[in-house]
């Protein structure tokens, strides 16, 4: 069946520190992938997605690239802030005739610190 | 716009009580999805309505949980007889596609947090 992995949290960084957040998947076919962010005390929303390999998704400084080669879709940013605190989850839907069902990672908390 | 919105937003139950869950989606959306999200874990999916049929729901866990969404918008999703183990978010998803393509990204709502005692 369908899974994700994502690094195992939590991560704390100083401000303006690099981030990677690493995911790799493992499913049948040509998924889409997705990063999801859960700032505390809200919803989940939409950071990025991807839908076709090695296609980038990209928002708020936070890039992520679909290799196929390595099943992997790595979150990264160049300068974190103390607002990018929050958990962030990975997942993939396969866009079946039963919809797009979303199979998630387990999530990693990340803080960052002034 | 208006979002997702669920409620209660918060709900204790006492072990064996029924309880029902809310979810309003985005106004048009198609497809509407349940989630269950345990403690520090991702969320797992539930059950997926397209319009107002169920056309999956390989994800509940018993046959104590079940959905409807009977005029294709508002959702219910019930749990009889509430065990410990139920405790979890419970998440509603709306999109505005059925499957595949830019219409598929899944707009979440603030969940409800269920605590059975």
């Amino acid at each position: 069946g369908n899974s994700v992995t994502q690094m195992e949290g939590p991560v704390t960084l100083s401000e303006e520190a690099f981030l990677t957040i690493n995911c790799t998947y493992t499913a049948t076919g040509y998924p889409s992938l997705f990063w999801y962010v859960q700032y505390p005390g809200e919803g989940l929303q939409l950071l990025l997605k991807a839908t076709k390999a090695d296609d980038k998704g990209s928002n708020k400084g936070f890039e992520a690239t679909y290799r196929k080669e390595t099943t992997s879709f790595h979150l990264e940013k160049g300068s974190v802030q103390v607002s990018d605190s929050a958990v962030y989850f990975c997942a993939l839907s396969r866009g079946e005739t039963s919809g797009s069902r979303l199979t998630f990672g387990e999530g990693t908390q990340l803080t960052v610190n002034p | 716009g208006a979002g997702v919105s669920q409620s209660p937003r918060y709900k204790v139950a006492k072990r064996g009580q029924d309880v029902a869950l809310r979810c309003d989606p985005i106004s048009g959306h198609v497809s509407l999805f349940w989630y269950q999200q345990a403690l520090g874990q991702g969320p797992e999916f539930l059950t997926y309505f397209q319009n107002e049929a169920q056309l999956d729901k390989s994800g509940l866990p018993s046959d104590r949980f079940f959905a409807e969404r009977p005029e294709g918008s508002v959702s219910t999703l019930k749990i009889q007889r509430t065990q410990q183990e139920d405790s979890a978010v419970y998440l509603c998803a709306s999109s505005p596609g059925v499957a595949g393509g830019l219409t598929d990204t899944q707009y979440f709502g603030p969940g409800t947090r269920l605590t059975v005692l």
